[in-house]
């Protein structure tokens, strides 16, 4: 099983929807989670962080965190075109130091 | 600096031979991070330093990859004897404890082996 997964999309949504992205990873020590955007040819930049069981809202992004089940979402609402990126979930290791991360779910979003 | 600062920001290179790719991270950050991203990808971890000292190298794929960090600050990722499967994206990344507070990546290095 892979450490970190997730649906590689695309996900396609039209401007203004909500987007909903999935993350589940196989590390049950795993404590702390991040979702990073990456546009093309760019690198990835921090967007949430979460470490405790529930949601976590930042403006138009909520992150949702379930340990028992091992899963991580990204909720986007209003979502922009601008939002059209590829997100990565990352995961941390915890007999290692390094983040873990997914291979990412592609966002497109029309207007 | 004000951000993780990487170069050179492509690289072209024969196969065969030796490349260098230069980190320098934010100042006062302590943990820095090399990953690879190969065309259509995920991030593949390579090394974490803290410090001058490594103590997670795990992710190299061979005995062809090494890297240094010198005075806690800049690190450089050296790739001997270059392979076409070496080409990809080099990114480093830094933090100011171990990283579980999330990384801030530099814009990488794009190298390509011909």
């Amino acid at each position: 099983q892979k450490e970190v997964e997730q649906n590689s999309g695309p996900l396609s949504v039209p401007e203004g929807a909500i987007a909903s992205l999935n993350c589940t990873y196989s590390d049950r020590g795993s404590q702390s989670f991040f979702w990073y955007r990456q546009y093309s040819g760019k690198s990835p930049e921090l967007i949430m962080s979460i470490y405790s069981n529930g949601d976590k809202e930042d403006g138009r992004f909520t992150a949702q965190l379930n340990k028992a089940s091992q899963y991580v979402s990204l909720l986007i609402r209003d979502s922009q075109p601008s939002d059209s990126a590829t997100y990565l979930c990352a995961v941390n290791r915890p007999a290692g130091t390094a983040l873990i991360f997914g291979k990412g779910t592609t966002l497109s979003v029309s207007s | 600096g004000a951000g993780v600062s990487q170069s050179p920001s492509n690289k072209v290179t024969e196969k065969g031979k030796d490349v260098e790719l230069r980190c320098d991270p934010i100042s006062g950050h302590t943990a820095l991070y090399w990953y690879r991203q190969s065309l259509g990808q995920g991030l593949e971890f390579l090394i974490y330093f803290q410090g001058n000292s490594a103590p997670d190298k795990s992710g190299l794929p061979s005995d062809r990859f090494s890297a240094e960090r010198t005075g806690g600050s800049v690190s450089t990722l050296t790739i001997q004897r270059t392979q076409q499967e070496d080409s990809a994206v080099y990114l480093c990344a830094s933090s100011d404890r171990q990283g579980d507070y999330g990384y801030t990546f530099g814009s990488g290095t794009r190298l390509t082996v011909v």
